[in-house]
């Protein structure tokens, strides 16, 4: 059972350009919640998807980021116009259910670099 | 503002000593705290948690001590080894909540 595949593992991208950053779930995994991390700080909440559902996104940035989790395919987090201080590693956590923070299972995270 | 603080930021341990990280919180709804293990490259893999209606939990060489007066949690990592050498992070969440709020993370180095 592979746990939560996040790809690419590195990504640059030049100011003003966009970022795709895609998770696969957890086999049976329903439900996908974006993590952002600075460096030397830990994970901060940005939104929280089902299946073709935005559940919360209290913590995305108004502008610029969105998130999806289409019927087939992977959750895809898109950043437009990439600036320097989007530079960070985000990762993609999956659960069998809605689980109060319990039983949430990470992936190997993407690291963004904005040059 | 962060909603749960940790400390300290780094610590050094020699093996076979007893490594102790401390978290605080103030939001009193929160009602489940785990303890993740991040090694570089790597993402957080949970460690233990533990619920208020207990004030104790042990798993192996890790142990969750949580104060529910003093709102705080700390985890033990007892008989420490140099593969123990990571980064810590404790957090916090809500019944119903979907997301886990984290502390800033503690480096933890064992020397041999």
């Amino acid at each position: 059972n592979a746990g939560v595949m996040q790809n690419p593992r590195h990504l640059v991208r030049r100011r003003g350009q966009e970022a795709r950053l895609r998770c696969s779930p957890m086999k049976g995994h329903s439900h996908v919640y974006w993590y952002r991390q600075l460096p030397e700080e830990g994970l901060k909440f940005m939104v929280y998807l089902q299946k073709e559902n935005i559940i919360d996104e209290s913590g995305m940035p108004k502008e610029r980021f969105s998130a999806e989790f289409p019927k087939e395919g992977p959750s895809i987090l898109r950043i437009q116009q990439v600036v320097r201080g989007d530079s960070a590693a985000y990762f993609c956590a999956s659960s069998p259910r809605g689980a109060e923070g319990t039983e949430a299972f990470f992936g190997q995270g993407t690291r963004l670099t904005v040059v | 503002q962060q909603q749960v603080k940790q400390s300290p930021q780094s610590l050094i341990v020699q093996k076979g000593g007893i490594s102790i990280i401390n978290c605080a919180y103030e939001n009193t709804a929160f009602d489940y705290f785990p303890w993740y293990q991040q090694f570089p490259g790597k993402g957080p893999a949970l460690l233990i948690a533990i619920r208020p209606d207990v004030s104790e939990k042990k798993e192996g060489r890790f142990t969750i001590s949580f104060n529910k007066s003093a709102k705080q949690f700390s985890l033990h990592i007892m008989d420490s080894q140099p593969g123990d050498s990571a980064t810590y992070f404790c957090a916090a969440s809500t019944a119903g909540a979907n997301n886990l709020f984290f502390g800033t993370g503690t480096r933890l180095t064992v020397i041999p």
